[in-house]
């Protein structure tokens, strides 16, 4: 079964860092896209972040610069590293499998599986 | 960044309804769109993508239409547990992917 789990979401103090990570089962993190999504209390969802399975990552412009996505392939985990949060960082952050690399090559697109989601509170 | 724009923003209907939800592109996306459905305290779950195409194990009283800027959702007979938020999203422009505002059904 394809699925993901995300953990390491809590309370920090602004200006704190927390790393999110999501395990993955059923497929290969490293052969496909994984991205970070999030969704501030009673808001929309917002992308966050990418990795893509050559490697090269991308980031939104509210995070730029203070968030770092990576993945250990051994574990097949993604991470998502926050640093700097603020107030507006609060949030459930999702990881999901973006895009699809089912013939070989991959194509960004839609976000499927989701993780179940971890909650992140930015607050003194 | 392209902007999704879905409207309603939310509305009420019955079961057996038929509904549809308007997503808008701010320029030519294609067919690069997906849909997503999110229950209260639950991950969004994906039920069209490239426009029309259904994700296996979707009820087929769920439909999607349109290219370019311009698409539709449609749930032919609403059921009870359809009641949920809506979400767009496109993929025409990436890496930097963007969801519509939601469009929240509730029961009438």
């Amino acid at each position: 079964e394809v699925q993901l789990v995300e953990s390491g979401g809590g309370l920090v103090q602004p200006g704190g860092s927390l790393r999110l990570s999501c395990a993955a089962s059923g497929f290969t993190v490293s052969s496909n896209y994984m991205s970070w999504v999030r969704q501030a209390p009673g808001k929309g969802l917002e992308w966050v972040s990418v990795i893509y399975s050559g490697g090269s990552t991308y980031y939104a412009d509210s995070v730029k610069g203070r968030f770092t996505i990576s993945r250990d392939n051994s574990k097949n985990t993604l991470y998502l590293q926050m640093n700097s949060l603020r107030a507006e960082d609060t949030a459930v952050y999702y990881c999901a499998r973006e895009g699809d690399c089912s013939g070989g090559s991959c194509y960004s697109g839609w976000f499927d599986p989701w993780g179940q989601g971890t909650l992140v509170t930015v607050s003194s | 960044a392209i902007r999704m724009t879905q409207s309603p923003s939310s509305f009420s209907a019955s079961t057996g309804d038929r509904v549809t939800i308007t997503c808008r592109a701010s320029q030519g996306i294609s067919s690069y769109l997906a849909w997503y459905q999110q229950k209260p305290g639950k991950a969004p779950k994906l039920l069209i993508y490239a426009a029309s195409t259904l994700q296996s194990g979707v009820p087929s009283r769920f439909s999607g239409s349109g290219s370019g800027t311009d698409f539709t959702l449609t749930i032919s007979c609403l059921q009870s547990e359809d009641f949920a938020t809506y979400y767009c999203q496109q993929y025409y422009s990436y890496p930097a992917l963007t969801f519509g505002g939601g469009t929240k059904v509730e029961i009438k």
